[in-house]
This record gives structure tokens, C-alpha cells and sequence, in this order.
């Protein structure tokens, strides 16, 4: 199976700040990695998929980067809405892998 | 707008067998393009995904849970189903219905999912 891992697992940041969050796949994914928000309780939410395309709906502060083993999710000014949990998976092979989350909080 | 819906018992007794339905409005399971899925949460933890069934039956499954899984779909009733057989305290956790997108057979990506329903395996 391909690992995902999120480190840190919690990051603190205060509004307006340009955040990033990375992720780093066992082997090579190529672009095949998602990126999702989930709040306490609800259901992730899909952001970004094969590593920068925003979905649709997605505020355009929300963007991402990388290829092969390393990705990073940016937040270019963080808003009180973003404080939530945030995963990385990689559709390249299956089994679909999730990382462990990073928690964003103030 | 695609809305899935998980529902199913939130107690399941040890040993016995998990049963979960999710059903679909504003598209169907009978449209190529997209895997109907199945994903759980553990309480504090992760995701793990469970497996998809493809709009024409095929189904894949994560090797972690084995033969324990079947997932099947009722395309009359436009819905999802899930089986986990033999479980334990260990499934306890939230279980979310999602649609992946099939794009283009390179991308794939869990667009639209479930409110998820808590199942506690318990006796």
C-alpha cells in the first residue's frame, strides 16, 4: 500500500496568515493526490484534486503543488472558516490511502 | 446536486454482520464515470477507505478488511449497499457513502459524500 503522511499532525496560525501543509507519499503518485477539509463532525470536503485543480466552489485562496512524493496544500490568507482538519490522498493506486490529518487551529 | 444518504442500525453486536445502504438522488449508480464508495472514520482518527462498486458491478475492495466486505448496488432503488461480516469492537467508527469521479482514467477524487452514520459494534 502507498502511506500517506501528514506531519505536522496539528499546526496553530491566526487569521491572515499564509499557511501551508504538506504531505509526502511512500513511493512516486505522480499528480494523483486530493487534498480535503473536514470540520468536527461533518463530512470531508473535497478542495483540490490531481494536486492543483480547485473544485468548483472552492475559494480561489485555496491552492496546491507538488508531484511525485511531496505535495503541499497553501492557504494564502487564512480565514475563521478554515480552522479545521485537512487530508491528503492519493488516487494513483489502489488501495485509496488517506494521510493522518493536520488539525489547523488558532 | 448529487446527495447520498448512508442509513443502517447504529448498534451491530459482535461477530454479526454490519449492514449499510446509501442512496443517491440527483444522479444514479447506473452512470459510467464514477465509483459509488465507501469510507469509514475511527473515533479521533483517520480515513480508511472500505472499496467502490463500479456502475457496471465491479467491485474493489481494501485487502485490509479481506473477504469481509461485499458491496453491492440496487439500481432500481439508486442505491449502495455495504456488508462487513464478523465485526468487532475494531469497526466501531463513522461510515460515509461518497462518489468518486473517474477522470479520464488518469484522476479520481471523492466528490459528493454522506452525512456518514456512527456504527458501534457492541454487545
Amino acid at each position: 500500500d502507498i502511506q500517506m503522511t501528514q506531519s505536522p499532525s496539528s499546526l496553530s496560525a491566526s487569521i491572515g496568515d499564509r499557511v501551508t501543509i504538506p504531505c509526502r507519499a511512500s513511493q512516486s503518485i505522480g499528480t494523483s493526490l486530493n487534498w480535503y477539509q473536514q470540520k468536527t463532525g461533518k463530512a470531508p470536503k473535497l478542495l483540490i484534486y490531481a494536486t492543483s485543480i480547485l473544485q468548483s466552489g472552492v475559494p480561489s485562496r485555496f491552492s496546491g503543488s507538488g508531484s511525485g512524493t511531496d505535495f503541499t496544500l497553501i492557504i494564502s490568507s487564512l480565514q475563521a472558516e478554515d480552522f479545521a482538519t485537512y487530508y491528503c490522498e492519493q488516487s494513483y493506486r489502489s488501495p485509496r490511502t488517506f494521510g493522518q490529518g493536520t488539525k489547523l487551529d488558532i | 446536486q448529487v446527495q447520498l444518504q448512508e442509513s443502517g442500525p447504529g448498534l451491530v453486536r459482535p461477530s454479526q454482520t454490519l449492514s449499510l445502504t446509501c442512496t443517491v438522488s440527483g444522479g444514479s449508480v447506473s452512470t459510467g464515470g464514477y465509483y459509488w464508495s465507501w469510507i469509514r472514520q475511527h473515533p479521533g482518527k483517520g480515513l480508511e477507505w472500505i472499496g467502490y462498486i463500479y456502475y457496471s458491478g465491479g467491485t474493489y475492495n481494501n485487502p485490509s478488511l479481506k473477504s469481509l466486505v461485499a458491496i453491492s448496488a440496487d439500481a432500481s432503488k439508486n442505491q449502495f449497499s455495504l456488508k462487513l461480516s464478523s465485526v468487532t469492537a475494531a469497526d466501531t467508527a463513522v461510515y460515509y457513502c461518497a462518489r468518486a469521479v473517474v477522470d479520464g482514467g488518469t484522476y479520481s477524487y471523492f466528490d459528493y459524500w454522506g452525512r456518514g452514520i456512527l456504527v458501534t459494534v457492541s454487545s
